[in-house]
């Protein structure tokens, strides 16, 4: 079974400064795709980004990007120029792929980005 | 763009009682997902659909009972009620060979 291990809790970060969400995973499966989503007050699930295992290029998406570590299967989200917008809680999701595409979360972070 | 739309919202019933949950996925998309997510906690994976049949099972509970329908809408029946099903439900849909899934606002279901 795979597992999905977010460290931190909360974070608070000021505006417009850089923040770092951690994520560690565990899986034996070599096909798979890692995930963030975010979860704002209004508690709608929205991507914000993706990375495909076998890329070793790191995703970016705007002020997002990841850190992806496939021998220390970590997979980390940089939020830059931090915005009151992105105070939500951020959960790193898992899917093997091709085996139902289901995800596997872990337990979130709470962002609280700071005025 | 049309989004996963799901119904109700909100729901209230008591101990013991039925509740039926409709999702209505985004157009073309034939995958339909259903995940709960207690307070505080992270979603679970319950159940899964692909072209009108079940593709997966998760930590679905045996008194829940769901299905997708002809126009892949889905919904999920959830019976004999207790106080820890309550929690938000997501529906979520994807198309075939895409691994984005959207998500739903989701259904707060609180039992009394």
């Amino acid at each position: 079974a795979q597992t999905v291990t977010q460290s931190q809790p909360e974070m608070s970060v000021q505006e417009a400064e850089t923040v770092t969400l951690s994520c560690t995973y565990d899986t034996s499966e070599s096909n798979y795709y890692l995930f963030w989503y975010k979860q704002p007050p209004s508690r709608q699930m929205i991507l914000v980004i993706r990375q495909e295992a076998y890329k070793q290029q790191n995703a970016t998406e705007n002020r997002f990007s990841v850190n992806f570590q496939k021998a220390a299967k970590s997979f980390s989200l940089k939020i830059s120029d931090s915005q009151l917008g992105d105070t939500a809680m951020y959960f790193c999701a898992f899917m093997i792929r091709n085996a139902g595409n289901m995800l596997t979360f872990g337990g979130g972070t709470r962002l609280m980005v700071k005025p | 763009a049309a989004g996963v739309i799901q119904s109700p919202r909100h729901l209230i019933k008591e101990k013991r009682e039925t509740a039926t949950l409709k999702c209505y996925p985004i157009p073309r998309h034939d995958t339909v997902y259903w995940y709960q997510q207690g307070p505080g906690q992270d979603p679970q994976f319950l159940i899964s659909f692909y072209e009108k049949m079940q593709s997966d099972k998760g930590s679905i509970p045996d008194r829940f009972s769901a299905q997708q329908f002809s126009d892949y809408h889905s919904e999920l029946n959830m019976s004999s009620l207790e106080l820890g099903d309550s929690a938000l439900y997501f529906c979520a849909s994807s198309a075939t060979g895409d691994t984005e899934a959207f998500f739903g606002q989701g259904t707060r279901l609180t039992v009394v």
